[in-house]
């Protein structure tokens, strides 16, 4: 049972341009949303989050939209580079403090 | 400066050997994690700990096995037992107070069967 969910396996964009990517979760009880950056053979980095009580977070060019009554997340990147190419997984925390990954895109983007 | 560390980098094992992967965080953090993650796939919560002394099965446990004698500490043992054990491995820690970060990981240790 994937309680998150990414279901863009991949997405390609071109440098400048918006990046979006997508989230779904299944449990309403998730309070804390995170997203993560992680190259090849490197551990994921922390990226941005939202707490459960908001709908907009920003923070430079990554903007994260919580829609609550759709369980929906989305991580956008405004402008695109070419460094921003990297798999970027979402996460939920619950109550118990412990978090729940989705399985990633991969985000391409082109020179 | 703070932070959590996984040694070796790269590690490999031949087919039979017990092998054991380090990963020491000095972030005073209470929780702590092991993650696998193979090419192209998510990432498969193996074991964790919230305490010291206190371990919980993850979603793929069989084939390995933890200790956390101290809280800095948490090696991860891939035993003989582990039918496909070359993958990539992640540790984490966490605070349990400061949620908004999530996990810290380290930088993995790529694991090959020779």
């Amino acid at each position: 049972d994937q309680q998150v969910k990414q279901n863009s396996p991949s997405l390609s964009v071109q440098e400048g341009r918006i990046s979006i990517l997508n989230c779904d979760y299944t449990n309403s009880m998730f309070d804390y949303f995170l997203w993560y950056k992680k190259y090849p053979a490197e551990g994921p980095t922390f990226l941005i989050s939202i707490s459960s009580i908001k709908d907009k977070n920003e923070d430079g060019r990554f903007t994260v939209f919580l829609n609550k009554s759709a369980k929906h997340l989305s991580l956008h990147i405004v402008p695109s580079q070419p460094g921003d190419s990297a798999v970027y997984f979402c996460a939920a925390f619950n109550a118990g403090n412990m978090l729940t990954f989705g399985g990633g895109t991969r985000l391409m983007v082109k020179p | 400066d703070g932070g959590i560390t996984q040694s070796p980098k790269y590690l490999f094992r031949k087919e039979g050997q017990n092998v054991t992967l380090s990963c020491e965080q000095n972030l005073n953090h209470d929780a702590m994690y092991w993650y696998r993650q193979d090419p192209g796939q998510g990432l498969r919560l193996i074991y964790y700990s919230q305490i010291v002394n206190d371990f919980q099965k993850g979603d793929i446990a069989e084939g390995y096995s933890v200790s956390r004698e101290k809280k800095e500490s948490f090696p991860l043992t891939v035993t003989s037992a582990q039918k496909n054990p070359t993958a990539f491995y992640l540790c984490a820690s966490s605070s349990w107070v400061v949620r908004g970060y999530g996990y810290t990981f380290g930088s993995g240790t790529r694991l090959t069967v020779v």
